[in-house]
C-alpha cells in the first residue's frame, strides 16, 4: 500500500511570498488532514477534510491560510502571504475509519527568511 | 484550552532497561489515545493505539490507561538505542479515527548503550 504523499519536502520563501503545498492521501481513505508542527512543538490541525467536505478548520489562519480539496482526494494548502512564524514542517494524514490513528505522510519543511 | 501534557525530557534510558513515560490530558471527553513515535527529522509514526482502562501490549510496548486520573503511558521494555526518539502522546474525544488529536509536545528518550 503506497502512503501518504506529499511535496515539495523542502521550501524556502521570503515573507510576504506565497507558496504551496500538495497532498495526495492513501486510496481510500476519506479523511485527511493537514497538520503545522512548529520546532520543539507536537502537530496542530489546521485542518480536516471529509471527502471533500471541510469537518473542522476552527485553527486555520483564514486571513492567509486556504486548503481545498479536489474530487474527495487529493489536497492543496496554500500560504498567502507568508510570515516568518509560518517557518515548519506542513503534515498531511489520511485516516480509514478502523484503523485506529492516522498515517502521515513526510511532511514538507518551509522557511520563511 | 484543552491540553495535552508530557515532560519533554531527555529521558535518558540504559539500553536494556524499561522507559517510562506519562501524559495527561485535561478532556475528560478524550476517548481514544495514541501513541506516536517521530525520529528526528521524520514525519510521526503511530506505535500504540488505546480506548479502554488498563493495559495494552504489543512486543515491547506497553500502554496504560487511568480515564478517571486522566493520565495515559507507554512503557517501553528493553529499550534499545533504535528507541531512541521523541514520543508524541495524542487524544481525541471521538471513537473513532476521524477525530482531530489533540497532541503533546512530546518526550525525547535518549537509550545509551
Amino acid at each position: 500500500e503506497a502512503g501518504v504523499a506529499q511535496s515539495p519536502r523542502y521550501k524556502i520563501i521570503e515573507k510576504r511570498q506565497s507558496v504551496a503545498f500538495w497532498c495526495n492521501p492513501i486510496s481510500g481513505h476519506a479523511t485527511l488532514y493537514w497538520y503545522q508542527q512548529i520546532l520543539g512543538q507536537g502537530p496542530k490541525l489546521l485542518i480536516q477534510f471529509q471527502n471533500n467536505g471541510v469537518v473542522d478548520d476552527s485553527q486555520l489562519p483564514k486571513d492567509r491560510f486556504s486548503a481545498e480539496r479536489l474530487k474527495g482526494v487529493d489536497s492543496t494548502l496554500k500560504i498567502q502571504p507568508a510570515k516568518l512564524e509560518d517557518s515548519a514542517v506542513y503534515l498531511c494524514a489520511s485516516s480509514l475509519r478502523d484503523a485506529g490513528g492516522y498515517t502521515f505522510g513526510s511532511g514538507t519543511r518551509l522557511t520563511v527568511v | 484550552q484543552k491540553e495535552v501534557e508530557q515532560n519533554s525530557g531527555p529521558l535518558s534510558v540504559p539500553e536494556g532497561a524499561i522507559a517510562s513515560l506519562n501524559c495527561t490530558y485535561s478532556d475528560r471527553g478524550s476517548q481514544s489515545f495514541f501513541w506516536y513515535r517521530q525520529y528526528s527529522g521524520k514525519s510521526p509514526e503511530l506505535i500504540m493505539f488505546i480506548y479502554s482502562n488498563g493495559d495494552k501490549e504489543d512486543g515491547r510496548f506497553t500502554a496504560q490507561l487511568n480515564k478517571a486520573s486522566q493520565y495515559v503511558s507507554l512503557l517501553i521494555r528493553d529499550s534499545q538505542p533504535s528507541d531512541s526518539a521523541t514520543y508524541l502522546c495524542a487524544v481525541t474525544a471521538t471513537t473513532d479515527s476521524w477525530g482531530k488529536l489533540q497532541f503533546g509536545a512530546g518526550t525525547q528518550v535518549v537509550v545509551t548503550p
